[in-house]
């Protein structure tokens, strides 16, 4: 079946360098994917998404790029820092009129150090 | 506004029991999702509302149950509880439901089935 997931299980970054997590998808009927933060203990928190006709977005400090070739997105941290340290999951929405479904991905940890 | 507010926070069950995971949310979200995620696995979807008196199936239904009968609630009903449900339940909601995928989500419900 379809399915959302990532190449990197962990991903050790020194602080201040840039992070690169990658993420591998194989539905092209997706119309969003999103990059969602979760920090040990509590819920994901949404960072960005991109919409499937885009290439890229850029947010404060993040940018998402999607190549949709060979299907595959990717997030990137610039200048990360301490609190960037969490687990990062990609996730592939398709826009349906009885309601959305979000498909997530298996997560990858990013660990920064000091 | 407290956002999506999940209750208990921890449960531990016995096989064969019932219960009930309170799923709240004060922002007058038309779409409400639960969620399960295990450890090494991303979130899957159990069940979903895009409003109330309308529920829908995720991709893990089986064994769980929910209702909408107003838009701020949507509790999720484990009727005969096995270990196989031992996981981390959240509860996620967005305003609508043609959502580009940013969902927010509940601090999780942590249960375990012995």
């Amino acid at each position: 079946g379809e399915s959302v997931g990532l190449h990197l299980p962990t991903l050790s970054v020194q602080e201040g360098d840039n992070s690169i997590i990658n993420c591998a998808y194989s539905n092209s009927a997706s119309d969003y994917f999103i990059w969602y933060k979760q920090e040990s203990g509590k819920g994901p928190q949404f960072i960005i998404d991109i919409r499937s006709n885009m290439d890229k977005r850029q947010g404060q400090r993040v940018t998402v790029l999607l190549n949709k070739t060979v299907k595959h997105l990717s997030l990137q941290i610039a200048a990360t820092q301490p609190g960037d340290s969490a687990v990062y999951f990609c996730a592939e929405n398709i826009i349906k009129a009885a309601g959305n479904k979000l498909t997530f991905g298996g997560g990858t940890r990013v660990l920064v150090k000091p | 506004n407290a956002g999506v507010t999940q209750t208990p926070k921890f449960q531990v069950l016995k096989t064969g029991q019932s219960m009930t995971l309170q799923c709240a949310q004060d922002m007058n979200h038309e779409y409400m999702s639960w969620y399960r995620q295990d450890p090494g696995m991303g979130l899957r979807l159990i069940h979903y509302s895009v409003g109330a008196g309308i529920t829908d199936q995720g991709e893990v239904p089986n064994g769980y149950n929910v209702s909408r009968s107003t838009t701020e609630d949507f509790p999720l009903r484990l009727l005969s509880a096995a270990p196989s449900q031992t996981s981390v339940y959240f509860c996620a909601s967005t305003p609508f439901k043609g959502h580009t995928g940013e969902l927010f989500f509940g601090e999780g419900s942590r249960l375990t089935v012995l």
